[in-house]
């Protein structure tokens, strides 16, 4: 059962606009949640953050919005350059819970 | 400069032949974790250590150990690697464990073959 989910699979934007990449959860015990960007034959880098005690972090051209009672969240990064393309990872955690991996999504940013 | 590295880059071993990935850190957390990423999958955890204190998975194979002799390093022995087995693996640390608002630390990652 998956905990965290990813729908898009895949994703693919234009130089220059936004990108919004998307994330539910099921467990309500969730507090903090985290973006992670991969490249290829590479290990997953920390993006950004956001408590559940916010809504919304901002760190320069990143921004995660979170829906609580939606158990959503979303990364939106504006504008997009190509350097941006790799595998975006949701994570979550609780007190007492290790990092719960979503799937993935790719994000392919085209020139 | 690189916070957690892994060792090697990749490694091809042979089917049921032990093999053995490593893993340091120069950060001093607490916590370091072992995941398995599989293709177009979610990392999945094997098992963490908090500090000497080892906690494994419900899921995670007996044929998977892990050994962390001091702060710095941590070890994930696989004794009899299988061809399903073949995968990313990938260590990282965090100061806190989930216990405490905090990201976790990603090393480059193995990729094991098994032939």
């Amino acid at each position: 059962d998956q905990q965290v989910k990813q729908n898009s699979p895949s994703l693919s934007v234009q130089e220059g606009r936004i990108s919004i990449l998307n994330c539910d959860y099921t467990n309500s015990m969730f507090d903090y949640f985290l973006w992670y960007k991969k490249y290829p034959a590479e290990g997953p880098t920390f993006l950004i953050s956001i408590s559940s005690i916010k809504d919304k972090n901002e760190d320069g051209r990143f921004t995660v919005f979170l829906n609580k009672s939606a158990k959503h969240l979303s990364l939106h990064i504006v504008p997009s350059q190509p350097g941006d393309s790799a595998v975006y990872f949701c994570a979550a955690s609780s007190v007492g819970q290790n990092f719960v991996f979503g799937p993935g999504t790719r994000l392919s940013v085209l020139p | 400069d690189a916070m957690v590295i892994q060792n090697p880059r990749y490694q091809v071993t042979q089917f049921g032949k032990p093999v053995t990935l490593s893993c340091s850190q120069t950060l001093n957390h607490n916590v370091m974790y072992w995941y398995q990423q599989k293709s177009s999958q979610a990392p999945k955890l094997l098992f963490h250590y908090y500090d000497k204190d080892f906690n494994n998975e419900a899921d995670t194979p007996d044929n998977f150990q892990s050994r962390r002799p001091n702060t710095s390093f941590c070890f994930l022995d696989i004794r009899s690697p299988g061809l399903g087995d073949a995968a990313m693996y990938l260590c990282a640390t965090s100061r806190g464990g989930g216990r405490a608002n905090t990201e976790a630390f990603f090393g480059q990652g193995t990729r094991l073959t098994v032939v």
